[in-house]
């Protein structure tokens, strides 16, 4: 079974600076893909960012981008210029190819210090 | 565009009771997942559904059981309720079969059992 595992339970980042989140998974799959959620308070999952496995290219999208190294089974998450309205709950999360559900992590608390 | 929509947004039952909750998703997804999420477990897959049929189920007990109409609004029953199945339970939607692009959620039902 496919595990992703999120090692940071809490960060905190200086607004206007740059913090990485960490997210490993296991998996014998060659098909997958690979989310970022944000879950701030009002409890709704966000989507923030997505990978798809057979990419070498790293996403970007806007101040987010990822790092995506495979054969690490590695998949972390920058935020560059932290703004106050990033400070949320992060989860990271695996689809398989053969499968609509997605596995998390256990999350990463970001906390935004102004 | 409305975006996923769960009723209620909390709900008190007891021990024993029965409860419903409701999705309605994103005009025009078909597929519609449940995800059920405790400070203990993490998040969790329930089920996805996709044109009125169940695609995927998780580890759950019989007790759960979810359905969706043809107008793709799902609907999750919980029987005999347990203390531990106090959770915040989350809806997500996907226009894409195959969730390529990942799903979009709702803002979750809080239910407490008593």
């Amino acid at each position: 079974a496919q595990t992703v595992t999120q090692s940071q339970p809490e960060m905190s980042v200086q607004e206007a600076e740059t913090v990485t989140l960490s997210c490993t998974y296991d998996t014998s799959e060659s098909d997958y893909y690979l989310f970022w959620y944000k879950q701030p308070p009002s409890r709704q999952m966000i989507l923030v960012i997505r990978q798809e496995a057979y990419k070498q290219q790293n996403a970007t999208e806007n101040r987010f981008s990822v790092n995506f190294q495979k054969a690490a089974k590695s998949f972390s998450l920058k935020i560059s210029d932290s703004q106050l309205g990033d400070a949320a709950m992060y989860f990271c999360a695996y689809r398989s190819g053969r499968s609509q559900k997605l596995v998390f992590g256990q999350g990463t608390r970001l906390t935004i210090n102004p | 565009k409305a975006g996923v929509t769960q009723t209620p947004r909390y709900l008190i039952k007891t021990r024993g009771q029965q409860v419903t909750l409701s999705c309605s998703p994103i005009s025009g997804h078909r597929s519609v997942s449940w995800y059920q999420q405790t400070p203990g477990q993490g998040l969790q897959f329930l089920f996805e559904y996709f044109s009125e049929t169940q695609r995927n189920k998780g580890n759950f007990p019989g007790r759960f059981s979810g359905r969706q109409f043809s107008n793709s609004r799902s609907e999750m029953n919980v029987s005999t309720l347990e203390l531990g199945d106090s959770a915040l339970y989350l809806c997500a939607s996907s226009l894409d079969p195959q969730a390529n692009y990942g799903y979009t959620f709702g803002s979750g039902t809080r239910l407490t059992v008593v």
